[in-house]
């Protein structure tokens, strides 16, 4: 069992949609989450970081974490094109926070 | 301005060749990290090193190697030995607390012809 589970869709939403994206993960010990996007053939870049449980919200996007379910999620509102891209959830533990744990990544497209 | 440059962007190795990726990063990152990335796989860790001249191999090291001489630089090796090399190979830093992100670079694309 992967450590990190992610659905990778694709997922195909209209514009002006609210997207729900989620990963969940086995490991217990995990307590900093993070969202990256990445536009195909570039790097990923850090959309949103979230610290134990709670939600935490910047502007259209809302990252919820549930660490008793283990289960994080990333809310998109008012989708736009320009949101498409895939989206990578990551993790990591408070005794080796250097190391990451990514799921595999959901292909979100926004049609117009 | 600060960052992480990652060359070639593009890259085409004979079989049987070793070919050398570059990672610069100018933020003053003690972390730094490889990644190789395949379709509908995510990012799977190579190697990564948390302070120069020191590195721990990650879930697929092998056909890898790297050093870390200097603080911004983690060159990775691709080695003959690694049998499947085509990959988006992506470099990443971190700064040294908990609650600091970590960067990626742009990523290099390896072809075997």
């Amino acid at each position: 069992q992967k450590e990190v589970e992610q659905d990778p869709g694709p997922l195909s939403v209209p514009e002006g949609a609210i997207v729900s994206l989620n990963c969940t993960y086995s490991n217990s010990a995990f307590q900093y989450f993070m969202w990256y996007r990445q536009y195909s053939r570039k790097g990923p870049e850090l959309l949103m970081y979230t610290y134990s449980s709670g939600n935490k919200e910047d502007g259209r996007f809302t990252a919820q974490v549930d660490k008793s379910s283990k289960y994080i999620s990333l809310f998109i509102r008012d989708s736009q094109p320009s949101d498409s891209a895939t989206y990578l959830c990551a993790m990591s533990a408070r005794h080796n926070f250097n190391k990451f744990y990514f799921g595999s990544g959901t292909k979100l497209n926004v049609k117009p | 301005d600060g960052g992480i440059t990652q060359s070639p962007k593009y890259l085409f190795r004979k079989e049987g060749q070793n070919v050398t990726l570059s990672c610069e990063q100018n933020l003053n990152h003690d972390a730094m990290y490889w990644y190789r990335q395949d379709p509908g796989q995510g990012l799977r860790l190579i190697y990564y090193s948390q302070i120069v001249n020191d590195f721990q191999k990650g879930d697929i090291a092998e056909g890898y190697s790297v050093s870390r001489e200097k603080k911004e630089s983690f060159p990775l090796t691709v080695t003959s030995a690694q049998k499947n090399p085509t990959a988006f190979y992506l470099c990443a830093s971190k700064g040294g607390t908990i609650d600091t992100e970590a960067f990626f670079g742009q990523g290099t694309r390896l072809t075997v012809v």
